[in-house]
């Protein structure tokens, strides 16, 4: 039982390329977020799905494009990737908005 | 959606001894969560504590929860160099715009 998986685990772009980022699961959960962790920002919600086939837009959903054709995959897409997304992606997992998250290990990108 | 505010911002102590850490919200509340970030790695969830309920423990962890002051403070008694991480609190209110709003955390250094 691994939970919530996410790869790859470490990025360098240059800045225009594009990627994905893909967050799985083994838990059987709703509700799956994409955030982002910058220093002295803190978790940024970026987009949030609460079922397969459904996405919503977060805090700073800009830049970034999401799918959820299954249930377990959640992905995150950057089509031209900049500087400023340089940061720690994180996906996390759950229930409901107010019920326990339960994250990934996070995906480190760096764009150059 | 509200943000939780942590207090102090960073918080240093010897090996056995407790450490406690605050959270201060705006509005009323569902529930409040307490989650641990070690370096470089995903949130975990600790305990989550409704808002009809007014302390609860888990291990070495004592939650604590006051509505009137709009408050939490979470106690972790005999720390160990293993509790070195960040803590977030997550004050959830199940109104419009219902996702959590994460703070930047307090982060706790336990010195061998």
């Amino acid at each position: 039982n691994a939970g919530v998986t996410q790869t790859p685990k470490f990025r360098v772009l240059k800045t225009g390329q594009s990627m994905t980022l893909l967050c799985a699961q083994d838990m059987n959960h709703e509700y799956m977020y994409w955030y982002r962790q910058d220093p002295g920002m803190g978790l940024r919600l970026i987009h949030y799905s609460v079922g397969e086939g459904t996405t919503a837009k977060g805090e700073v959903p800009d830049g970034y494009n999401v799918s959820r054709l299954k249930k377990q995959n959640f992905l995150l897409g950057l089509e031209s990737a900049a500087p400023s997304q340089t940061s720690v992606y994180f996906c996390a997992i759950g229930q409901g908005f107010g019920e326990t998250q339960y994250f990934g290990p996070g995906t480190r990108l760096l764009v150059l | 959606s509200q943000q939780g505010e942590e207090d102090p911002q960073a918080l240093s102590i010897q090996e056995g001894e407790n450490a406690t850490m605050n959270c201060s919200y705006k509005t009323s509340i569902n529930n409040l969560q307490w989650y641990r970030q070690n370096s470089g790695r995903g949130l975990v969830h600790l305990i989550l504590i409704r808002s009809n309920e007014r302390e609860k423990h888990s291990g070495r962890l004592r939650v604590t929860l006051d509505t009137s002051k709009k408050s939490s403070s979470l106690l972790i008694t005999a720390s160990r160099a293993a509790d070195t991480a960040s803590y977030f609190c997550a004050p959830y209110n199940a109104g419009n715009n219902r996702k959590l709003i994460w703070g930047l955390g307090t982060s706790l250094a336990v010195n061998p």
